[in-house]
C-alpha cells in the first residue's frame, strides 16, 4: 500500500487569497487524482494527473504532478467561500486516499 | 443518471445490533467500493468488487464486517454485532474501470452512530 501524506491538515484563509496544498509519497505513482468533499456529501473528482511534470488547470485551480511522480500540488488562485471543503488526493491504481486538507475560505 | 445511491442516510443503533448498509451503483460501472471515513483515520478502503466478485477485502476491520454484491445493481455492507467504534460515515463508490481515465463516483454516504 502506497501512503499519501497531505499538508497542511487544516487551512483557513480570507476570500481572495491564494493557497497551495500538497500531496506527497515516498513511492512512485502511475497517476494521482484530486477530489473535493463538501460537508454531508461524498468526494467529487476534480482531476487526474498522469505524466510527470504535468500541469492541469481547472478555472482557478492548478494541479501539478511532480517530475518523479511522487508528489502533487493543488494551487487555488483568488479563493472563494465556495472553495471550502476537504481536498483529497488518491492513488488511482491503489484506490487509497490521503487524509486530506480541510480548507475554509472566509468571506 | 441518478448517481450512486446509498441508504439509509443516517442510522442510529444500539451496540450489539446488526446494521445493514445498502448501495446501488451507477448502471454500467463494473467496480464497486466500500469506504469508511472518520476524523481520526480519514477515508479507508474496506473492500471492492469487480463484476460482483470481491477482489480485495484486506481493509475489512474484522469478522464482524461482511459485504455482498448479489447482482450488478446492489451491494450491502453488514456489521454484526455493531460496536461504538464502528461509528463513522460509510461511503459506497463505483467506477467504470480502474485506470487513469476513470474516477470514482461516490454516494452521499451513510452516517452510522452506534450507542
Amino acid at each position: 500500500t502506497q501512503l499519501l501524506e497531505q499538508s497542511p491538515q487544516f487551512l483557513s484563509i480570507q476570500e481572495g487569497e491564494n493557497l497551495t496544498v500538497y500531496c506527497n509519497s515516498s513511492s512512485v505513482f502511475s497517476s494521482l487524482q484530486w477530489y473535493r468533499q463538501e460537508p454531508g456529501e461524498g468526494p467529487v473528482l476534480l482531476v487526474t494527473v498522469v505524466t510527470g511534470g504535468e500541469v492541469k488547470k481547472l478555472k482557478r485551480l492548478t494541479f501539478q504532478f511532480g517530475d518523479a511522480r511522487k508528489d502533487s500540488s493543488l494551487h487555488i488562485t483568488a479563493a472563494q467561500p465556495g472553495d471550502t471543503g476537504l481536498y483529497l488526493c488518491a492513488g488511482v491504481r491503489d484506490m487509497r486516499f490521503g487524509a486530506g486538507t480541510r480548507l475554509t475560505v472566509k468571506p | 443518471d441518478a448517481g450512486v445511491i446509498q441508504s439509509p442516510r443516517h442510522e442510529v443503533t444500539e451496540m450489539g445490533q446488526e446494521v445493514t448498509l445498502r448501495c446501488k451503483p451507477i448502471s454500467g460501472h463494473d467496480y464497486l467500493f466500500w469506504y469508511r471515513q472518520t476524523m481520526m483515520r480519514g477515508l479507508e478502503l474496506l473492500i471492492y468488487f469487480n463484476n460482483n466478485v470481491p477482489i480485495d477485502d484486506s481493509g475489512m476491520p474484522e469478522d464482524r464486517f461482511s459485504a455482498k454484491m448479489p447482482n450488478a445493481s446492489f451491494s450491502t455492507l453488514k456489521i454484526q454485532p455493531s460496536e461504538p467504534r464502528d461509528s463513522a460515515v460509510y461511503f459506497c463508490a463505483s467506477s467504470y474501470a480502474l485506470g487513469d481515465d476513470y474516477g470514482y463516483t461516490f454516494g452521499s454516504g451513510t452516517r452510522l452512530t452506534v450507542v
